[in-house]
């Protein structure tokens, strides 16, 4: 595998279901981000992970929970979603350091639909 | 509020025509500016990063310039082909983290 990685690619889940969404990344980066892309609007920015910590929560609601076990892995933990939520959630990664040029890289987004 | 602004939202040409892709942002004080496409139900391809200290980078048919003073990067490319069409998004990162602020993009259609 190289690059981003996400998994599933499409989820349908119910307002009551709890699922979560996989992100890999196989390019050795030390920050990784989520981001929304809903119909008709700019991607959003809702979490950045540097150096496994968090580093940004973008106001948003407390049903995505995110997670970063490493520097190679990043989970949202999707609870009690609406269906407003339904929307294309990328994964990326980077390098954040003084020497690199901060390059974005996207995995292929995981398609979310919330009935 | 930090916002991006991409001119025009959509642009259908013939095949072989020079296109320019025009972006704005209100930040004079970024970090990098990336320009990215992406095809429908994909994800982000990155096409060209211009650093802060640049004016312009090139990859092959692709050339970006950044103009900080006036809030502009315009997206060049040359010589369209149909497998061009899909939308491009250009963002910038403040200093930090390097956290893109993304435009609304300009959806591209090349036909034969």
């Amino acid at each position: 595998e190289t690059g981003v990685t996400q998994t599933p690619r499409h989820l349908v889940m119910g307002m009551t279901n709890k699922k979560s969404l996989k992100c890999e990344q196989h390019l050795g980066h030390n920050a990784m981000y989520w981001y929304k892309q809903s119909a008709k609007k700019p991607l959003e920015l809702m979490f950045v992970y540097s150096l496994e910590e968090r580093v940004e929560n973008n106001s948003v609601p407390s049903r995505f929970s995110p997670e970063c076990p490493n520097s190679s892995h990043l989970f949202l933990h999707l609870h009690t979603l609406q269906p407003e939520d339904s929307a294309l959630y990328l994964c990326a990664s980077s390098q954040v350091s003084y020497r690199d040029t901060g390059e974005l890289f996207f995995g292929e987004g995981s398609r979310l639909t919330v009935l | 509020k930090q916002e991006v602004t991409q001119i025009p939202a959509a642009l259908s040409v013939p095949e072989g025509e020079n296109l320019v892709l025009n972006c704005s942002f209100t930040d004079s004080a970024i970090y990098n500016l990336q320009w990215f496409r992406q095809d429908p139900g994909k994800g982000l391809t990155s096409l060209l990063l211009i650093q802060s200290s640049q004016r312009e980078q090139t990859s092959g048919r692709l050339n970006a310039s950044l103009d900080k003073s006036s809030g502009r990067s315009t997206l060049y490319i040359a010589a369209s082909q149909p497998g061009d069409s899909a939308t491009y998004l250009c963002a910038f990162a403040n200093e930090g983290y390097n956290k893109l602020i993304f435009g609304a993009g300009t959806r591209l259609a090349v036909h034969p």
